[in-house]
């Protein structure tokens, strides 16, 4: 399998579960990013991790929890989320963070939170 | 801190007519620009990119864009659309190495 791939593609939780978003990328890259997609607002970056080690967190609740165990995995971890929570969360994956490539992005979870 | 506009929020138009989509970002030091697309149910891709050198870049499937460093802008054109190109397109700027900040999209519906 080739790109990025994200798991689950839908995931209803309510405020009190615990869940866990998945991504992998098979292109060999460094740098991951988890992006969050809300109803007419940008994407906005959440954390970027560059050879295992989180460089970025924009200033993010302490509810997502992201892991990143190696550089073809990231995980997003989920704990008492809100209902304003619920959105399509993007991983993305880029060679690194020195040069200017482009982004490579999975096809999403969408998430609703009950 | 950096910031990018996209000012059409949703464009319908017919198959042959020519596309637009504005683009605005704020920084004024040097940038780097994009254009990604997302068809329905599909993941964001890249359409083109901007580092240097000719303003004018081309694209996939026809598209292209124009950085005009005046003017703030990276528009996004083509001469003919298609039904296919049905999409929500997003634009986004390099602030710093790597991180991406989008605009808010600009939904295009194109009728057959």
């Amino acid at each position: 399998e080739t790109g990025v791939t994200q798991t689950p593609r839908h995931l209803v939780m309510g405020m009190t579960n615990k869940k866990s978003l998945k991504c992998e990328q098979h292109l060999g890259h460094n740098a991951m990013y988890w992006y969050k997609q809300s109803a007419k607002k940008p994407l906005e970056l959440m954390f970027v991790y560059n050879f295992k080690e989180q460089t970025e967190n924009n200033s993010v609740p302490s509810r997502f929890s992201p892991e990143c165990p190696n550089s073809s995995h990231l995980f997003l971890h989920l704990h008492t989320l809100q209902p304003e929570d619920s959105a399509l969360y993007l991983c993305a994956s880029s060679p690194d963070l020195e040069t200017y490539n482009e982004q490579f992005f999975g096809p999403g979870t969408r998430l609703t939170v009950l | 801190a950096q910031s990018v506009s996209q000012h059409n929020h949703h464009v319908i138009l017919s198959e042959a007519a020519s596309l637009e989509l504005g683009c605005n970002y704020s920084y004024g030091g040097t940038v780097n620009l994009f254009w990604y697309v997302q068809y329905p149910g599909q993941h964001l891709q890249l359409l083109l990119k901007y580092f240097s050198g000719d303003p004018l870049v081309k694209g996939i499937k026809g598209f292209e864009a124009e950085f005009i460093k005046s003017k703030f802008s990276f528009n996004l054109r083509k001469p003919s659309v298609q039904w296919s190109d049905t999409a929500e397109y997003f634009c986004a700027v390099n602030e710093g190495f790597q991180k991406l900040v989008f605009g808010t999209g600009t939904r295009l519906l194109v009728s057959p």
